[in-house]
């Protein structure tokens, strides 16, 4: 069985600081991880992922993502915040046991403060 | 290229009314998806296809009918609309399982009063 935890459902950070996004999963197997991005009223777009290459992650718009599997996580970080980035953001995990199955985190809404 | 549309983007109903909502995708995907989006439950897979002709359930299938008759569409049918339906509805589509990217429609907003 996958599963798939964000530690916060809302932070808030001021532009220009640092983003700090927390996920932890759970599978059985060797999982996929993304993270995805929904702006308001938008669908969901992918920021990232990690498919078992390379364990640090780059996405678009200056993210990325470790994947430590020691501590079964998979946290999503930004040097700097713009206000662009406020939008909620989903950690999502899938298994490559046999047959197509992702689970979602609940979402964390990030908010920019000017 | 469109990427994967949906229709209709907004939709009042009646409780005890049918619909049915239309996903497009022009990129060739087999995978296709159903998720509806709840306040602090993140997304939820309602029904799956991974090729034309079939379908498969996910999480929260009831009250939900699905079809892939075309490779391209995929449509999700209520019967008889109930207000625990009221969501945001989501379509996606992928190449392929697992460790592919899904790509999101921009949702169906469906109230049931």
């Amino acid at each position: 069985a996958q599963s798939v935890t964000q530690l916060d459902s809302h932070v808030s950070v001021s532009e220009g600081t640092p983003v700090l996004l927390r996920c932890n999963y759970s599978s059985s197997y060797s999982p996929s991880l993304f993270w995805y991005v929904q702006h308001p009223n938008k669908g969901l777009q992918l920021l990232l992922k990690y498919t078992s290459a390379a364990t640090l992650v780059k996405g678009i718009n200056g993210f990325e993502a470790e994947f430590k599997k020691s501590e079964t996580s998979f946290h999503l970080t930004k040097p700097s915040a713009h206000m662009s980035d406020a939008a909620e953001y989903f950690c999502v995990v899938s298994d490559s046991g046999g047959y197509q199955k992702v689970t979602f985190g609940i979402g964390t809404k990030l908010q920019v403060i000017p | 290229n469109a990427g994967v549309t949906q229709t209709p983007k907004f939709r009042v109903l009646k409780t005890g009314q049918s619909m049915t909502l239309l996903c497009a995708q022009d990129m060739n995907h087999e995978y296709m998806y159903w998720y509806r989006q709840d306040p602090g439950m993140g997304l939820r897979l309602i029904h799956y296809s991974v090729g034309e002709g079939t379908t498969a359930k996910g999480e929260v299938p009831d009250g939900y009918n699905v079809s892939r008759l075309k490779k391209q569409n995929f449509l999700l049918g209520l019967e008889s609309a109930a207000p625990s339906q009221t969501s945001v509805y989501f379509c996606a589509s992928s190449y392929g399982t697992n460790s592919y990217e899904q790509y999101f429609g921009p949702g169906t907003r469906l109230t049931v009063t």
